[in-house]
């Protein structure tokens, strides 16, 4: 497809279940990101995947977050014992490269999975 | 650790109006800052990057401006119309420490062009 894409768009689980929510990036972008906008709160970064090199964890808020990228397209982030503070929309992005230079940082955003948690 | 911040956080104006968005950010270690507008249920939409050496970026009816030793870039609108209404963010990549590579956005500013 032309842009980034997410799914499923929508979920609602109850609190304790665990949730996958995927994303995929622009064919040929090596660099991928995940952000969570809670109601009320700015955009807050996860994680990001950049090639083969490990990715950055920094921003998972707990260690029930998890996320993998096989094959360097592809990526789903794990919640793991949800609860209700997890509600939010949860957005991928990609980037063509993560370097100076231009156009290639532009991050292209999918338009999010929103997850509420019962 | 960085902070943005974008004044004002709502802003109504009428059609065919001038405005400016802004956004301040802590620490002038960037490699650029974006700007971009987010629908009412939808994704970001990328409107301007400018990279740290640059000064400003216009496309159409917008244009960007960064003065880094400030910490501050501000968004103009042009001629403003009712399709232009949405939340716009700024968010500033860091170029050092905790923020290193890392996108750092502000609350975003609603915007509202009545006819």
């Amino acid at each position: 497809g032309a842009g980034v894409s997410q799914s499923p768009s929508n979920k609602v689980t109850e609190k304790g279940k665990d949730v996958e929510l995927r994303c995929d990036p622009i064919s040929g972008h090596t660099a991928l990101y995940w952000y969570r906008q809670s109601l009320g709160q700015g955009l807050e970064f996860l994680i990001y995947f950049q090639g083969n090199s490990a990715p950055d964890k920094s921003g998972l808020p707990s260690d029930r977050f998890s996320a993998e990228r096989t094959g360097g397209s592809v990526s789903t982030l794990t919640i793991q014992r949800t609860q209700q503070e997890d509600s939010a929309v949860y957005l991928c992005a990609s980037s063509l490269l993560r370097a100076s230079g231009g156009a290639v940082e532009t991050q292209y955003f999918g338009p999010g999975t929103r997850l509420l948690v019962l | 650790k960085q902070e943005v911040t974008q004044i004002p956080a709502a802003l109504s104006v009428p059609e065919g109006e001038n405005l400016v968005l802004n956004c301040s950010f802590t620490d002038s270690a960037i490699y650029n800052l974006q700007w971009f507008r987010q629908d009412p249920g939808k994704g970001l939409t990328s409107l301007l990057l400018i990279q740290s050496s640059q000064r400003e970026q216009t496309s159409g009816r917008l244009n960007a401006s960064l003065d880094k030793s400030s910490g501050r870039s501000t968004l103009y609108i042009a001629a403003s119309q009712p399709g232009d209404s949405a939340t716009y963010l700024c968010a500033s990549k860091g170029a050092g420490g905790t923020s290193y590579g890392k996108l750092t956005f502000g609350q975003g500013t609603i915007l509202t062009v009545h006819p």
